[in-house]
Parts: C-alpha cells; sequence; structure tokens
C-alpha cells in the first residue's frame, strides 16, 4: 500500500486565520489530490497536482492555495479560513504514471472546524 | 443533470439479503468506474473496478452499462460487516489529458441487521 499521511488529524482554528494541511507520500506518485467532503454533497475535488510544482484548480477551488516543492509533500492552505470551509479535507494519491485511472490510495483526512 | 447520481439510501437490509445499488453518470466519455467503500468518519477505500463486460469479487459483483450510462453494485449474502457508504465513481480517462481526476457520487449508505 502507498504511504499516505495527513496532518494534523484535527484541527479547530478561528475565522480569518491561515490554515495550511499537510499531505506526506513515501512513494513518489506523481498524481495527488485535495478533496474536501460535506453532508449532501459527497467529495469534491479542490486542487491536485502531476508533478513538482504542477497544480491545478479543481470544481471548489475558490479561498484555497497549494502548493507542491517536493514530490513527497502536497500542501493545502486556506488563506484565510471562513466557518463554510469547515469540513473533512481528503489528500489522495494515483499509482498511475500517465493519469490513466486505476483509483486513488486516499489519507485518513483532516477534520476542520472553523469557529 | 448531477454529473453522478446515487440513492443515498439508507438500505437497511437482514444479514444473508441480497441489496443491489445502481449509479447513473451523465458524461458518456466516462471511461473508468469504481465502487468505493467508506466505513464512518474513515476514508474512502477502493472496493472494487468496474468493467465493461462485468467483475466480480467474492460476493460482490458490478457491472456497467454504457447504453443507459448506469454501473450497479450486489451484494449477495450481506454480512453485518458490509455496513458502510457506498460510493460510485468514474474518471474521463483520455490519454492522461483527465490527470486522473475522479469524480464521486454522494454515497449510499448501507446497514445490515441481524
Amino acid at each position: 500500500d502507498a504511504g499516505i499521511t495527513q496532518s494534523p488529524r484535527h484541527k479547530v482554528t478561528e475565522t480569518g486565520t491561515p490554515v495550511t494541511l499537510r499531505c506526506h507520500q513515501t512513494e513518489n506518485h506523481r498524481y495527488m489530490y485535495w478533496y474536501r467532503q460535506d453532508p449532501g454533497h459527497g467529495l469534491r475535488l479542490i486542487h491536485y497536482s502531476y508533478g513538482v510544482k504542477d497544480t491545478d484548480k479543481g470544481e471548489v477551488s475558490d479561498g484555497y492555495s497549494v502548493s507542491r516543492s517536493k514530490t513527497e509533500d502536497f500542501l493545502l492552505t486556506l488563506e484565510s479560513a471562513t466557518s463554510s470551509q469547515t469540513s473533512v479535507y481528503f489528500c489522495a494519491i494515483s499509482e498511475s504514471e500517465t493519469g490513466n485511472n486505476y483509483g486513488y490510495t486516499f489519507g485518513s483526512g483532516t477534520r476542520l472546524t472553523v469557529v | 443533470r448531477k454529473e453522478v447520481e446515487q440513492d443515498p439510501g439508507p438500505f437497511n437490509v437482514p444479514e444473508g439479503a441480497t441489496v443491489a445499488f445502481n449509479c447513473t453518470y451523465s458524461n458518456s466519455a466516462s471511461q473508468s468506474f469504481f465502487w468505493y467503500r467508506q466505513d464512518c468518519r474513515k476514508e474512502p477505500k477502493l472496493l472494487m473496478s468496474v468493467y465493461s463486460s462485468g467483475n466480480e469479487d467474492g460476493r460482490f459483483t458490478a457491472q456497467l452499462n454504457r447504453a443507459s450510462q448506469y454501473i450497479s453494485l450486489l451484494i449477495r449474502d450481506s454480512k453485518l460487516s458490509d455496513s458502510a457508504t457506498y460510493l460510485c465513481v468514474f474518471s474521463l480517462d483520455a490519454g492522461g489529458t483527465s490527470y486522473g481526476k475522479l469524480t464521486f457520487g454522494q454515497g449510499t449508505i448501507l446497514t445490515v441487521h441481524p
């Protein structure tokens, strides 16, 4: 199994503060993704990366930025947290090297509460 | 029309029952299909891929109907441990240009009771 860890696992933060979530993988896979999961919406793609410094927006990218300066780390930043960003955030990797899809492996998630 | 639609359930079935879920998708260019399982407060995990010819893994059978644009999951002889949320998932594979992005349904909740 691909090693993928997310940190922190839980966080409570105040409205207006910046927050960074980290996703770390141990296997040098090219494709990494950030999703958020909310009741009634399922999993929605925030941003994704297809290589070091290669990132793009997903369907719900407003208010979020990402960085990937190393293959193993994909960071998600909430620039100024709002209550609507209270959610469970999942990082995922694809073990494919071509973008063709064999499914993802997910991290354990980060539960973020913005108060 | 939503990209993917699933009956959210919940489905409550007794042990040993057979239960089936369907999921429709709107993008006819979709190429790869999956079923994921998600336990309460856990991450989704790949249950099985769905192939055009249909495929089976033990008590689980997945089928794809491209003409009607839906996939299905059949669970036979349900176990208590099958209680979870089942997510249908699809991707556009266009020689890598979709970057492997997956689109998830909202999930169908299954509860198997004694």
